[in-house]
Formats: structure tokens, C-alpha cells, sequence
């Protein structure tokens, strides 16, 4: 299994610019994440979904930020518009999440710079 | 609204155990204990969880005290590559939340 995958790697863009993350759990997993990791505030949660459906969004940190997952093997997390303070390595994880497992797998994270 | 206390920083010899202490004097019945790891510029990495038992994988073991109010993390021979920060995370037994705290950044030294 290739783990999950996260596109791109990194991501350079202009102040008002939209981005897209993109992220591809690994297969047979039911719940997906994305986090934020900035040396400030550490990593925090932003989305979760759970058999494709979003259970707790409470971690986006504002409208600009939107996430979908349409489908079982494919998430994207979308800023529109960007700005500076975006600037930050976005992680997607996936797991098995049934009763007390809960083991989540990581994929490389997305380096993005706001300019 | 910290549900885990770990040291900063510390450093360890290659080849020798590395012992990482987490304390977690609030931890419910129902909390789990969690340890992921995140090397530089990677994703956090699971190692490691357990109830109230002492466990142990191809990675590391995980020692809980009788009253689960800490616990510590053993890497039995470390090496260059175990150099990270190691989170641990208390986590509520069918909870998906997993809450990262700033951890213990371990230095592996030749």
C-alpha cells in the first residue's frame, strides 16, 4: 500500500490566490483528517470526515476554508482566498476508526507559502 | 486545557534504551494512552497505545503505572533514525480525536 498520498508537495501562491489540497486515503480506511501544523499553534485538527461525511469542522478556522470528500478515495481542502497567515505543512490522515481503535496514518503533508 | 505533561527536550546515547516519561494525572477510566512520533519534515507516525496494561510492538513498549497517572514510552535500542518529536496523547476510548501537544523533541546522539 502506497499510504496516503497528498498533493502537491508544495504549494507557492500569491496573497488572494485559491488553494487546493488534495489528499488520497489509504484504501479501505472510513475516516479521513486534516490538520494544520504551524510552529506557533502546533498541530491541530481542522475537518473530519467519517464514511465520506463531515462529522466535526469546528478546527476550519474560517470560511475561506472549505473541505469535500465526494467520494471513499479522494478529499480536497480548498482556501479561497489565501492569505499570509495560511501559510503552514497541511496533513491528511486516514484510519480504521471502529469503537477504540483509532490508529491514524499520516501522509507526507502539504508545504504551503502564502506571499 | 493540557492533558499531558512531557519534557521539552532530552537527549539520548545511540544503542541505548531511551526512556520518555508523560504524565497524565487527570486520565479518565475510559482514556487511552497514545505515542506517535513526527521526524522532521514527515508526518506524525503511531507507535504505540495501551489501556491500563504494559504493551509492547516491534517499535517500542509502553509502561503505564498501577494508578495510569503516567507512563513512559521505551525505544530499547536507539538510533540515529529515532531522532523526533514524540507526542503523548491521551485520547477517550471511541473518541476520533487525537490532540497534539508540543511533546518531548528527542536528540539521538552518535
Amino acid at each position: 500500500d502506497a499510504g496516503v498520498i497528498q498533493s502537491p508537495r508544495h504549494e507557492v501562491t500569491e496573497m488572494g490566490q485559491e488553494v487546493t489540497l488534495r489528499c488520497k486515503p489509504i484504501s479501505g480506511h472510513n475516516s479521513l483528517f486534516w490538520y494544520r501544523q504551524t510552529m506557533m499553534r502546533g498541530l491541530e485538527l481542522l475537518i473530519y470526515f467519517n464514511n465520506n461525511v463531515p462529522i466535526d469542522d469546528s478546527g476550519m478556522p474560517e470560511d475561506r476554508f472549505s473541505a469535500k470528500m465526494p467520494n471513499a478515495s479522494f478529499s480536497t481542502l480548498k482556501i479561497q482566498p489565501s492569505e499570509p497567515r495560511d501559510s503552514a505543512v497541511y496533513f491528511c490522515a486516514s484510519s480504521w476508526t471502529s469503537g477504540d481503535y483509532n490508529e491514524q496514518f499520516f501522509g507526507p503533508g502539504t508545504r504551503l507559502t502564502v506571499l | 486545557d493540557a492533558k499531558t505533561t512531557q519534557p521539552p527536550s532530552m537527549d539520548c546515547a545511540e544503542g541505548r534504551a531511551a526512556n520518555l516519561p508523560c504524565n497524565h494525572s487527570t486520565i479518565s477510566g475510559n482514556e487511552y494512552v497514545y505515542w506517535y512520533r513526527q521526524i522532521h519534515s514527515q508526518g506524525p507516525q503511531y507507535i504505540i497505545h495501551g489501556l491500563k496494561n504494559n504493551e509492547t510492538n516491534e517499535m517500542a513498549s509502553l509502561i503505564i503505572t498501577e494508578d495510569r497517572k503516567s507512563s513512559t514510552l521505551i525505544l530499547p535500542h536507539a538510533t540515529l533514525r529515532d531522532t523526533a518529536v514524540y507526542y503523548c496523547i491521551v485520547r477517550v476510548k471511541g473518541d476520533y480525536k487525537l490532540s497534539f501537544g508540543a511533546g518531548t523533541t528527542v536528540t539521538v546522539r552518535a
